[in-house]
């Protein structure tokens, strides 16, 4: 059962780089059956996914922020990273890392939230 | 405008059944079996209720179910109680190998 805990930044200027870590503990991000990812959420709004991976290094993002986002994992850190550059104020949101066991489109395990906020 | 089509709210009494649909497209909900469901109480982290349709992982009370038909999915709880009253979120994955959400409906237990 994985235990996951994100950090960074709550504050993020306007065109820099959003960086945001999350922690996983309970188990191995190595195991071939784990898959991580990011999902964000406006204020008042619904979820929005990020991207998903899996520890192989394949990923899977979504095609309106796929070109300003990356998604990584340390394996001998057990760390899932994000990091969203050009950020404007629409990129505030809480972020939430979350993780399942068999595929990379569902989440059976999430983290709290981090809230941030790109100020307009 | 969300790639999932859910009602922005329903509403029950305590003991009653409400059905939350989530409609797609046949590149999404009609393409495969993956839909799953999203609870969402304020101020929290969303929690999966429903996979792959109409699974339930084992923590989940059997007074949530879930349905599809075509491109519509569904997600049924019976017997409401208090505890319901939150966001449910619907997702599917699609054929470019993305992930959507619905809108998210907000359930009011009267």
């Amino acid at each position: 059962q994985l235990q996951l805990q994100e950090s960074g930044p709550g504050l993020v200027q306007p065109s820099e780089t959003l960086s945001l870590t999350c922690s996983v503990s309970g188990g191995s991000i190595s195991s071939s059956s784990y898959y991580l990812g990011w999902i964000r959420q406006p204020p008042g709004k619904g979820l929005e996914w990020i991207g998903s991976i899996h520890y192989s290094g394949t990923t899977y993002y979504n095609p309106s922020l796929e070109s300003r986002v990356t998604i990584s994992v340390d394996t001998s850190k057990k760390q899932l990273s994000l990091k969203l550059n050009s950020v404007t104020a629409t990129d505030t949101a809480v972020y939430f890392c979350a993780g399942d066991t068999t595929v990379w489109f569902r989440f059976d395990y999430w983290a709290q939230g981090t809230q941030v906020t790109v100020p307009s | 405008q969300s790639a999932l089509t859910q009602p922005a709210s329903v509403s029950g009494s305590p003991g009653q059944s409400i059905t939350i649909s989530c409609t797609g497209t046949s590149t999404d909900v009609g393409a495969y079996n993956s839909v799953s469901w999203y609870q969402q109480h304020p101020g929290k982290a969303p929690k999966l209720m429903v996979y792959d349709v109409s699974d339930r992982p084992s923590r989940i009370s059997n007074r949530f179910s879930g349905s599809k038909s075509g491109n519509t999915a569904s997600l049924t709880i019976s017997g409401l109680q208090a505890e319901d009253e939150a966001h449910y979120y619907c997702s599917s994955h699609t054929t470019s190998s993305r992930l959507v959400f619905g809108g998210g409906t907000k359930l009011t237990v009267l």
